[in-house]
């Protein structure tokens, strides 16, 4: 079993739609990473999160610790928005585990 | 600001060869960087975290002899995949962070590498 379980796998929207992909880790954790990766592998940092919920632009991520699970939201999904989404975690003694990401596809 | 750059982005080499990619800040102080492997279709690996000045931790199951990583300074880290074979085919990532803990990464654009 994964330390890190993302859900949906695939996921393909309209333009225009609410996108919440979700995730769900099994360890402790110091921080939670949300990874967007371009489809030619570039990857930018989302998110980094310990708590709570953060906002940038159309995308919202929030975390519960007690449950162990966070869920990255996209607002007025654009076809730019598409890419895969990866949920990383830092564990207490600094490891770090990857969920094997949700590919998303926004069509126009 | 915070921009990786690796070079280079795309390497095809014969078996038995050596390959060094290099990983560069161009406008901060990394700390940390962290160099990750991808297979197609596939998540994020990651492989091993150096610190400037000192030598690379690496994951369990990643060959320290077989690949080798150096950060002798805080703009720069090489890694370098030593008699390359096809298996070791991959994308290569490096990451680097201004802190130690590596809280945020910034992440190079990749190495696509093909071993024939």
């Amino acid at each position: 079993k994964n330390e890190v379980e993302q859900s949906p796998q695939n996921l393909t929207a309209q333009e225009g739609e609410f996108i919440t992909i979700n995730c769900s880790y099994s360890v402790g954790i110091s921080a939670l990473h949300w990874l967007q990766q371009h489809p030619g592998g570039g990857i930018v940092s989302l998110f980094m999160l310990s708590s709570g919920k953060k906002k940038h632009g159309r995308l919202i991520a929030t975390i519960n610790i007690q449950e162990k699970h966070s869920s990255l939201h996209i607002t007025a999904s654009h076809p730019r928005d598409s890419a895969v989404y990866i949920c990383a975690v830092r564990g207490t003694g600094n490891q770090f585990y990857f969920g094997t990401g949700t590919s998303l596809t926004v069509i126009p | 600001g915070a921009v990786v750059s690796q070079h280079p982005s795309w390497v095809i080499c014969k078996s038995g060869t050596s390959v060094k990619i290099e990983c560069r800040s161009l406008d901060f102080q990394a700390t940390t960087m962290f160099w990750y492997r991808q297979f197609p279709k596939q998540s994020l690996m990651l492989m091993a975290t150096s610190n400037e000045g000192s030598k690379a931790t690496y994951e369990q199951g990643v060959e320290k002899d077989k690949f080798l990583i150096n950060h002798a300074s805080l703009t720069l880290s090489t890694l370098t995949v030593t008699s390359a074979h096809p298996e070791d085919s991959s994308f290569y990532i490096c990451s680097a962070s201004r802190s130690y803990r590596g809280d945020t990464q910034y992440f190079g654009p990749g190495t696509r590498l093909t071993v024939l």
